[in-house]
């Protein structure tokens, strides 16, 4: 069965220090892996996916995610944080269906802060 | 694109009453999903649409829920006979189905309290 483990609840960065949110998937096969982002009242945003392309996928923002399939870890980087970075973020493994569909599966969630 | 709708956005109801929630889908997708959040934790998937097709539930989804898509385009969630526990956020999301290359979609979700 597919699963991600989010190894930090909490995140606490100063504003233009990296970031760094650590991942871990457990899957039977090569996976799809995709990091979600979830602001106050707003509904779930898509950063980036990987495909099974290459292996350092950039996404929006200036966020970016390696995945090493050695470690299987994808964790999610970025250089410098700004406040409105502050949010939860997941990360997710699909699980395919036998109709092709694709669910998704959520970590628990690690959630930013960043202070000036 | 005017992205995946929801409502209502905010629902507040008695325990025993039952409740309707609504996902209007990206226009062009043909796959609709259905998540709960509880507080503190991801989403957690609970079932699926192939147009107007229900194929997978979750067994997070009793009895007393019930799912449709008629003709393949909006979706409704109903819960009947609600309990304390099924105060969640209701989470819709859609996609398109390009093997390998699915992204979905999701809404702003429905706020349930059950009192």
């Amino acid at each position: 069965a597919q699963s991600v483990t989010q190894l930090d609840s909490h995140v606490s960065v100063s504003e233009g220090t990296p970031v760094l949110l650590r991942c871990n998937y457990s899957s039977s096969y090569s996976p799809s892996l995709f990091w979600y982002v979830q602001h106050p009242n707003k509904g779930l945003q898509l950063l980036l996916k990987y495909t099974s392309a290459a292996t350092l996928v950039k996404g929006i923002n200036g966020f970016e995610a390696e995945f090493k399939k050695s470690e299987t870890s994808f964790h999610l980087t970025k250089p410098s944080a700004h406040m409105s970075d502050a949010a939860e973020y997941f990360c997710v493994v699909s699980d395919p269906g036998a109709g092709g569909y694709n669910k998704l599966i959520f970590g628990a969630g690690t959630r930013l802060a960043v202070h000036p | 694109d005017t992205g995946v709708s929801q409502d209502p956005r905010h629902k507040i109801t008695k325990r025993g009453q039952n409740v309707t929630f609504r996902c209007d889908p990206i226009s062009e997708h043909n796959r609709l999903y259905w998540y709960r959040q509880t507080l503190g934790q991801g989403p957690e998937f609970l079932t699926y649409f192939q147009n107007e097709a229900q194929l997978e539930k979750s067994r997070l989804l009793s009895d007393r829920f019930s799912a449709e898509r008629p003709k393949g385009s909006f979706s409704t969630l109903e819960i009947q006979r609600t309990e304390q526990g099924d105060s969640a956020m209701y989470l819709c999301a859609s996609s398109f189905a390009v093997p390998y290359q699915e992204t979905q979609y999701f809404g702003p979700g429905t706020r349930l309290l059950v009192l």
